[in-house]
């Protein structure tokens, strides 16, 4: 298997501009999350999905994120519109349903916002 | 909120020196996680301790828990430069709660 697999590795957009994160799971891995990782905050947990469905979406920091999971192999996080603050490295994780002992993490989307 | 705290935030040795650093956290939990993360990669999942359980090893991994403290510590024997990196606590509270992460140590380790 690949692995967790997210696009763009580096994203550098002007403020105000739409971004859109892209994810693809481990085949089979029941739970995706989306974390965000700065300095300041460390790793938060932004949305979780399970079989799809949001589950849990109260570390979404704004109406201006959005995150949706269309199908079991691919999820999105948009930003719209994007502002300087939201510069951060964001990852995308998924596990299987049946247990909560380690988590795979893609190697994140660098987003810096101008 | 974030549930785990490592300390010491930055370490720095000496090739072949042992490395702790250690975490704590607030409320029970069900398992307690330790990640890697490599400069400008994903985390690594690395060893995981439950809540019924004192000490684990894999390789040169050791790891203690003591709920009574609600505290859990990291061991690296014999580090190499290779194992420069930060390292993460995570715990699971019950069930299908997502992992919370701490803010991680960073280990620098000198040849």
């Amino acid at each position: 298997d690949a692995g967790v697999i997210q696009s763009p590795r580096h994203e550098v957009t002007e403020m105000g501009q739409e971004v859109t994160l892209r994810c693809k799971p481990i085949s089979g891995h029941d739970y995706l999350f989306w974390y965000r990782q700065t300095m300041m905050r460390g790793l938060e947990l932004l949305i979780y999905f399970n079989n799809n469905v949001p589950i849990d979406d109260s570390g979404m920091p704004e109406d201006r994120f959005s995150a949706k999971m269309p199908n079991a192999s691919f999820s999105t996080l948009k930003i719209q519109p994007s502002e300087p603050r939201d510069s951060a490295v964001y990852f995308c994780a998924s596990r299987p349903g049946w247990t909560n002992e380690k988590l795979f993490f893609g190697s994140g989307t660098q987003l810096s916002v101008l | 909120s974030q549930q785990g705290e490592e300390d010491p935030q930055a370490l720095s040795i000496q090739e072949g020196e042992n490395a702790t650093m250690n975490c704590s956290y607030k409320t029970s939990i069900n398992n307690l996680q330790w990640y890697r993360q490599n400069s400008g990669r994903g985390l690594v999942h690395l060893i995981l301790i439950r809540s019924n359980e004192r000490e684990k090893h894999s390789g040169r991994l050791r790891v203690t828990l003591d709920t009574s403290k609600k505290s859990s510590s990291l061991l690296i024997t014999a580090s190499r430069a290779a194992d420069t990196a930060s390292y993460f606590c995570a715990t699971v509270n019950s069930g299908n709660t997502p992992l919370v992460f701490g803010k991680g140590t960073r280990l620098s380790v000198i040849a």
